[in-house]
């Protein structure tokens, strides 16, 4: 059952300071999703993973984000400096196995919320 | 950025009316149509991952279909339960690992 753990699950910080969010794949998987949802945008894709590598981080908004994956079982969403419109819930979220790419489900972590302030 | 639409936005309906809903979708280049059903405070689940033109799949009392050729695809819930309230979310993929999301259609069932 693929799993995935996102830390911290809340997060309150003050404007310019640095935010890193973390996202923990638990079983095999080869692509990995960066996603914000907000009310008015709904489900963003800020950037995704293949093996690891980044592949469209065309979704990024802005150079305050940055993200990696140092490797298949952990990677990062980092926001520096943060700012009031940052505030949003981001979600990791893996592909699972299935009959070929766009095939299989998506499995989401349950997020991070971040405020801003 | 592809444009994903669903309608409509929120629907109440009572305890045991059928009800169902619609996500749009470019109909060049299509991949696969997911259904994901969200709960309040919890992640997205998927329900459907849907291939084919014609395509039509059943879980329980929530069934989907899809057309390709004009884009569209209706989720469908027979009978609705206080337990289907959740915001619905379909998601459109023309290359398999961009997975462009609707902003989901609420529905909440009274009881």
């Amino acid at each position: 059952d693929a799993g995935v753990i996102q830390s911290p699950r809340h997060e309150v910080t003050e404007m310019g300071q640095e935010v890193t969010l973390r996202c923990k794949p638990i079983s095999g998987h080869n692509s990995l999703f960066w996603y914000r949802q907000t009310m008015m945008r709904g489900l963003e894709l800020l950037i995704y993973f293949n093996n690891n590598v980044p592949i469209d981080d065309s979704g990024m908004p802005e150079d305050r984000f940055s993200a990696k994956m140092p490797n298949a079982s952990f990677s990062t969403l980092k926001i520096q400096p943060s700012e009031p419109r940052d505030s949003a819930v981001y979600f990791c979220a893996i592909r699972g196995p299935a009959g070929g790419p766009g095939t299989g489900e998506l499995f989401f972590g349950e997020g991070s919320r971040l405020t801003v302030l | 950025i592809l444009n994903v639409e669903q309608s409509p936005q929120s629907l109440h309906v009572q305890e045991g009316d059928s009800t169902n809903f619609t996500c749009s979708f470019p109909s060049s280049n299509f991949y696969a149509l997911h259904w994901y059903r969200w709960e309040t405070a919890k992640s997205p689940e998927a329900l459907f991952v849907m291939t084919l033109n014609g395509d039509e799949k059943k879980k329980g009392r929530i069934s989907a279909t899809l057309n390709t050729k004009e884009g569209y695809s209706y989720l469908y819930i027979k009978g609705s339960q206080p337990e289907d309230s959740a915001t619905y979310l379909c998601a459109f993929t023309n290359t398999g690992n961009q997975f462009y999301f609707g902003t989901g259609t609420s529905l909440t069932v009274i009881p």
